[in-house]
Order: C-alpha cells, then structure tokens, then sequence
C-alpha cells in the first residue's frame, strides 16, 4: 500500500501564479485534511471532507480552494499564491467520519511550497 | 486560546531520564486523543492514542484526565532516538476536525 501520496514534494512559486496540491489515498478512507505546518505554529487545518461529496473550512481557508474529486482524492488550489503561504503541506486521511473519530491518521510526506 | 496547547520547549534532557509532556485542550467535548511523533522534515507519525484509563506502551504512558481537560506523555530511561517533536492530538466528534497542538521539542543528549 501507498497510503497517502501528495504530490508535488517541492515548488517555488512566484507571487500571484497558481498551482494545486494533489493528494490521494488507497486506504479506502472517508475522511481527507490538508494542513498547513509553520515554525514555532504547528500543524494548522486548512480545509477537511469528512466525506466524499462535502468539504469544510478549517482554521486558515483563507486563500486557498479543495475538492474532494472522489473517494481517493482531495485536492488543494492555491489561486493567487502570497508569499504568507510559503510553508509545508501535508494532506492526512482516516477510515472515520465524525462519529467515528477514534482512528489513526495517516498523513503524506508533505509538499515544501515557497512562494517568492 | 488555542483549542490545543503545548509547552513547545525544547526540552533537554540525559539519556537515561525520565521526561513528560502535557497538553491542554479548551473544548469539553473532545472525544479522542492521540500523541504522534514528527521527527524533523518528516511527516508526523501515530506514537500511541490515549485511553480514559490511561496506556502504556513500553517506555510510554499516556493518561487522561477529562476534569481537568488534559492529556500526558510520560517517556521513561530516555534514548537518543526518542529526539523528536510530539505533538498532541485532539478529534471532535461532531464535527471530525482533528486538531494538533504545536508539538513539544524533546532533545536527548548522551
């Protein structure tokens, strides 16, 4: 098994260019994250689908876009990269939705983004 | 106020010694707890989930104490590979958000 694979592991971006994280999994998982990680702030949720078909806003949305293309896949859309949004990126899945929230999360091995 | 709070450090500490961590979390709602290890440039990794009636797992022991709203993480005869950050992890369940704390820097010298 793969598990979680983003995709890309590296970008530079130039202020104002767009680009889209792209991560999926083939754990059969419900629910699908993307979190941001920055020094000294730990790992902040951007957005999460808690099921195929829906999507909400974590703690920082704010500049960014997904979508949850299907089971496998939930993808992350920078429109307008700002250089605010140079970090690591890192989508996460686990078999559960809310009710089920007593499982493991497996997270990708990140997307190193600098937006310059 | 963070939903999820750690002592970031970095803590220091000898081979050999005994070292715990706390988390507070804010929502008393919070149904799940887990601690997971991030070692640097890697992606964070399930250390051991975290029972009302407390766990151990070797060297590790988790508790939980809901009335007073935190989680802890007790690392005994500390090794050098033990250096990582852990973070604390909170999941709601009417909502599915999974929230992390900043991570807690362990550092163990020889």
């Amino acid at each position: 098994n793969a598990g979680v694979t983003q995709t890309p592991k590296f970008q530079v971006l130039k202020t104002g260019q767009s680009m889209t994280l792209q991560c999926a999994q083939d754990m059969n998982h419900n629910s699908m994250y993307w979190y941001r990680q920055d020094p000294g702030m730990g790992l902040r949720l951007i957005y999460y689908s808690a099921s195929e078909g829906t999507t909400d806003k974590g703690e920082v949305p704010n500049g960014y876009n997904v979508s949850r293309l299907n089971k496998r896949e939930f993808s992350l859309r920078l429109e307008s990269a700002a250089p605010s949004q140079t970090s690591v990126y890192f989508c996460a899945s686990r078999i559960g939705t809310g009710e089920f929230s007593g499982n493991t999360i497996y997270f990708g091995e990140g997307s190193w983004l600098t937006v310059v | 106020r963070k939903e999820v709070e750690q002592d970031p450090g970095p803590f220091n500490v000898p081979e050999g010694a005994t070292v715990a961590f706390n988390c507070t979390y804010s929502n008393s709602a919070s149904q799940s707890f887990f601690w997971y290890r991030q070692d640097c440039r890697k992606e964070p990794k399930l250390l051991m989930s975290v029972y009302s009636s407390g766990n151990e797992d070797g060297r590790f022991t988790a508790q939980l104490n809901r009335a007073s709203q935190y989680i802890s993480l007790l690392i005994r005869d500390s090794k050098l590979s033990d250096s990582a950050t852990y973070l604390c992890v909170v999941t709601q369940s009417n909502t599915g958000k999974l929230i992390f704390g900043q991570g807690t820097t362990l550092q163990v010298k020889p």
